[in-house]
């Protein structure tokens, strides 16, 4: 079975300038979650997806940060303009609600440095 | 609000020791996950358990509901566990999952 598919893994940007990472979840994954994790920290949870519909994007830095999932397969997650406090390694999840079984499956991360 | 919250935060064991990482939350779940990341790594799912005890290889995780409170166990550690050790609950509705801060785990040969 495929994992959980992320794109870019690395990306150097100055800061101001704009960036855009990928996500193609596990096949019938219902559920997309989008984390950032600074380094030393575990991590937070920036919007969640039920299929292309957002369940929670509470902490998502509206202002700057979007994220979309059209089709309700894969999704981005865009950064405009970036600010140095942006770097961090971007996660992408998912799971299968219903399967029951609430086991989360990570994507390899996209690691974002804001120079 | 959930807390999750770990402990130790760090902590740096010689090859084959017993090791214990210790988890307690705030209100009720559904499921808790023990999760790996290697430095530069993804995340490893390890465990997801919602009561008792599970076991893979050396690795061993219990729940106590009541107490809401797990553990992660490694048995006879090996420099190759060396990783952040991540626990993380599962509210079921919403399907939402609050994260520790993890535990950095160094095994020195």
């Amino acid at each position: 079975e495929a994992g959980v598919a992320q794109s870019p893994r690395y990306k150097i940007i100055e800061k101001r300038q704009s960036v855009a990472f990928w996500c193609n979840p596990i096949s019938g994954h219902a559920t997309l979650y989008w984390y950032q994790q600074i380094l030393g920290q575990g991590p937070k949870l920036l919007i969640q997806f039920q299929n292309n519909g957002v369940v929670d994007d509470s902490q998502l830095p509206k202002d700057r940060f979007s994220a979309e999932r059209l089709k309700g397969v894969d999704s981005t997650l865009k950064i405009q303009p970036a600010k140095l406090e942006d770097s961090a390694v971007y996660l992408c999840a998912s799971s299968s609600p219903t399967a029951n079984t609430g086991e989360l499956f990570f994507g390899e991360g996209s690691r974002l440095t804001v120079l | 609000k959930n807390e999750v919250e770990q402990s130790p935060q760090n902590l740096t064991a010689q090859e084959g020791e017993f090791i214990t990482i210790n988890c307690s939350y705030s209100v009720g779940i559904s499921a808790l996950h023990w999760l790996q990341q290697h430095p530069g790594g993804g995340i490893v799912s390890l465990f997801m358990l919602s009561s008792g005890k599970k076991k893979h290889g050396r690795l061993i995780a219990t729940i106590n509901i009541q107490e809401k409170h797990s553990s992660l166990h490694i048995t006879a550690s090996h420099p190759r566990d060396s990783a952040v050790y991540i626990c993380a609950d599962l509210i079921q509705a919403g399907n939402q999952f609050y994260f520790g801060t993890g535990t950095s785990l160094t095994v020195i040969p």
